[in-house]
């Protein structure tokens, strides 16, 4: 059990549009989700923690009104990137916690953004 | 298929004492491995990265040690903390994914 997707997994999009990242649970009910993201060669870093209902809580140095997530639901997180540039290019990996262990992490398999 | 372990699960040691938790994994075929912390209710905190061509990474009381050959990494945290106690996890960034390891609960007792 707790198994996490994400969907796509991989999206190669324009510079200027927008980017939406799906993030489910799909055998538990998240009560929190965490996004993060992976520069090539640097480590995965923290970008916001989201919890069902409330407004996610963003880290330092991260636009929330650029990278817009909500979390309508126990089973799904969204994580939308704005207006993207190239630098946006990243992997974006979601985490739930709330599953048979509730203070486990369970990572989904990663969205690979390329922004042309 | 990579497959990523973690040993000891659990680990309660006296503050002061110098440790070591242990990852270890099939595919040497690496492109990096990452040590995270992880608090109760808080997302990742990234530790140390370490990239397939480095042997180690230090910070601070943390240093990590990578050998591809033998498919296996440490974490050494020297003179430890109750601010230490949290669960460590190791990642490895194989073939554009990231594999997780299951994470060391550590309690460092006062």
């Amino acid at each position: 059990g707790a198994v996490v997707s994400q969907h796509p997994s991989r999206v190669i999009c324009k510079s200027g549009t927008s980017v939406k990242i799906e993030c489910r649970s799909l055998d538990f009910q998240a009560t929190t989700m965490f996004w993060y993201r992976q520069f090539p060669k640097q480590s995965l870093m923290l970008m916001a923690t989201s919890n069902e209902g409330s407004k996610a809580t963003y880290e330092q140095g991260v636009e929330k009104d650029k990278f817009l997530i909500n979390h309508a639901s126990l089973t799904l997180s969204t994580l939308t990137v704005t207006s993207a540039h190239p630098e946006d290019s990243s992997f974006y990996i979601c985490s739930a916690s709330g599953g048979p262990s509730t203070d486990t992490q369970y990572f989904g398999p990663g969205t690979r953004l390329t922004v042309l | 298929k990579q497959e990523v372990t973690q040993i000891p699960a659990a680990l309660s040691v006296p503050e002061g004492e110098n440790l070591v938790l242990n990852c270890s994994f099939t595919d040497s075929a690496i492109y990096n491995l990452q040590w995270f912390r992880q608090d109760p209710g808080k997302g990742l905190t990234s530790l140390l990265l370490i990239q397939s061509s480095q042997r180690e990474q230090t910070s601070g009381r943390l240093n990590a040690s990578l050998d591809k050959s033998s498919g296996r990494s440490t974490l050494y945290i020297a003179a430890s903390q109750p601010g230490d106690s949290a669960t460590y996890l190791c990642a490895v960034d194989s073939n554009y994914q990231l594999i997780w390891g299951a994470g060391t609960k550590l309690i460092i007792k006062p």
